[in-house]
């Protein structure tokens, strides 16, 4: 039964480009969440997405973006990088089929690393 | 005032005690909690779900008190193994969408 994948593993990047992390959610789920995790602190909320749609977000500009496919599976973007955008990106599945009070299982995480 | 606060410790501890962590939150409207364990440089995994009558896995024991808006673990025994970060965990807000709120995460070091 594989877990949450997520691709690639590390990145590293410069000021202004632009990047794209990618999830695939633990077979079964059909809910993911994005977060983002600087050094020494826990993780923030950015998005979460069910059936294709953005269903909710946290305090983070539109400068970060995300898609949901068909197959659960999705992406975050993130447009005109900056330094502060460092950090652990880490993804969540649930399945919001049986509430939406159901522990979230997090992927290993894509390291982005902003130079 | 955060969302959710922990002390970030560290805590350091000898094999065989008994530590306890303590959580805030401020969403009175919150209905589901947990406690996930983060090892260094890897992804958080969900320790336990905190239920409102208090649950025990082991030598792991949550309590909630919703009044005073507080949560705990109790780690009994304590094992080198236990050493990670200790991430408190509220599902924000009262229609438990999912929406997780981290607290900054309390930091435990077992040692021999």
């Amino acid at each position: 039964d594989a877990g949450v994948t997520q691709s690639p593993t590390h990145l590293i990047k410069t000021r202004g480009q632009q990047v794209t992390l990618r999830c695939s959610p633990k077979s079964g789920h059909d809910t993911v969440s994005w977060y983002q995790q600087a050094l020494g602190q826990g993780p923030q909320f950015i998005f979460q997405y069910y059936e294709e749609e953005e269903r909710q977000r946290g305090n983070f500009p539109d400068r970060f973006s995300g898609h949901q496919f068909p197959n659960y599976s999705s992406e975050l973007n993130v447009n005109a990088l900056l330094l502060g955008d460092s950090a652990l990106y880490l993804c969540a599945s649930s399945l919001l089929g049986q509430g939406g009070n159901q522990p979230q299982h997090f992927g290993d995480g894509t390291r982005l690393s902003i130079l | 005032r955060k969302e959710v606060e922990q002390d970030p410790g560290p805590f350091n501890v000898p094999e065989g005690a008994t530590v306890a962590f303590n959580c805030t939150y401020s969403n009175s409207a919150s209905q589901s909690f947990f406690w996930y364990r983060q090892d260094c440089r890897k992804e958080p995994k969900l320790l336990m779900s905190v239920y409102s009558s208090g649950n025990e896995d082991g030598r792991f024991t949550a309590q909630l008190n919703r009044a005073s808006q507080y949560i705990s673990l109790l780690i009994r025994d304590s094992k080198l193994s236990d050493s990670a970060t200790y991430l408190c965990v509220v599902n924000w807000g009262s229609s438990n969408t999912g929406k997780l709120i981290f607290g900054q995460g309390t930091t435990l070091q077992v040692k021999p």
